[in-house]
């Protein structure tokens, strides 16, 4: 399958400072790319689809000035935690999806976010 | 009711046998189906795609399509103790976003 990174992998950060996360799709180029979020025993939510040279669109309920997110080439997507607070503490996972039917979604090794 | 479903499990399988994973869909305009394998503390690892009715084998992996009953399946083959994960079902509708399962968690049993 296809290679998405995502760096840093685990990051611990003051409250109130901001965090960002970069995911690149490393042998592919992703038009589009989506940031999820996991919180511990629970199921993947979709936080925003980031589009190449667009803006993001966000799921319901997420701020978009507290998680900023720039896809400004066809390889990388970044997710800005501006503010960040304890609450925000999780598991943040970005996927790159393929040009070509059926548009497999590839998920990059995520990044632990922990705000103290 | 949730737009994809699955048995969150616990669905234990003796090592060697074949694990059964089913996951049911609400919208009938889906097209893409997805199953991916996510061990505790890591992300999702794509395992199989499917669209068309029927099935699809992969290795000890085989994905089954019934469009007109909603729902798709997974069987594992010959299970091994390192194929105990959660394994999420996704579905795309219309547009890009995949909408996922809660997830089944599978332990195989040495």
């Amino acid at each position: 399958g296809a290679v998405v990174s995502q760096h840093p992998s685990r990051v611990i950060c003051k409250s109130g400072t901001s965090v960002k996360i970069e995911c690149r799709s490393l042998d592919f180029q992703a038009t589009t790319m989506f940031w999820y979020r996991q919180f511990p025993k629970q199921s993947l939510m979709l936080m925003a689809t980031s589009n190449e040279g667009s803006k993001a669109t966000y799921e319901q309920g997420v701020e978009k000035d507290k998680f900023l997110i720039n896809h400004a080439s066809l390889t990388l997507s970044t997710l800005t935690v501006t503010s960040a607070h304890p609450e925000d503490s999780s598991f943040y996972i970005c996927s790159a999806q393929a040009g070509l039917r059926p548009y497999e979604q590839y998920f990059g090794p995520g990044t632990r976010l922990t705000v103290t | 009711q949730k737009e994809v479903e699955q048995n969150s499990g616990p669905l234990s399988v003796p090592e060697g046998a074949i694990a059964s994973l089913n996951c049911t869909y609400s919208d009938r305009g889906s097209q893409s189906f997805f199953w991916y394998r996510q061990y505790s503390g890591k992300s999702p690892e794509l395992i199989m795609s499917i669209y068309s009715n029927g099935d699809k084998e992969d290795g000890r992996f085989t994905a089954q399509l019934n469009k007109a009953s909603q729902y798709v399946s997974l069987l594992i083959r010959d299970s091994q103790p390192s194929d105990s994960a959660t394994y999420l079902c996704a579905v795309r509708a219309a547009g890009n976003k995949l909408t996922f399962g809660g997830g089944t968690r599978v332990l195989v049993k040495p």
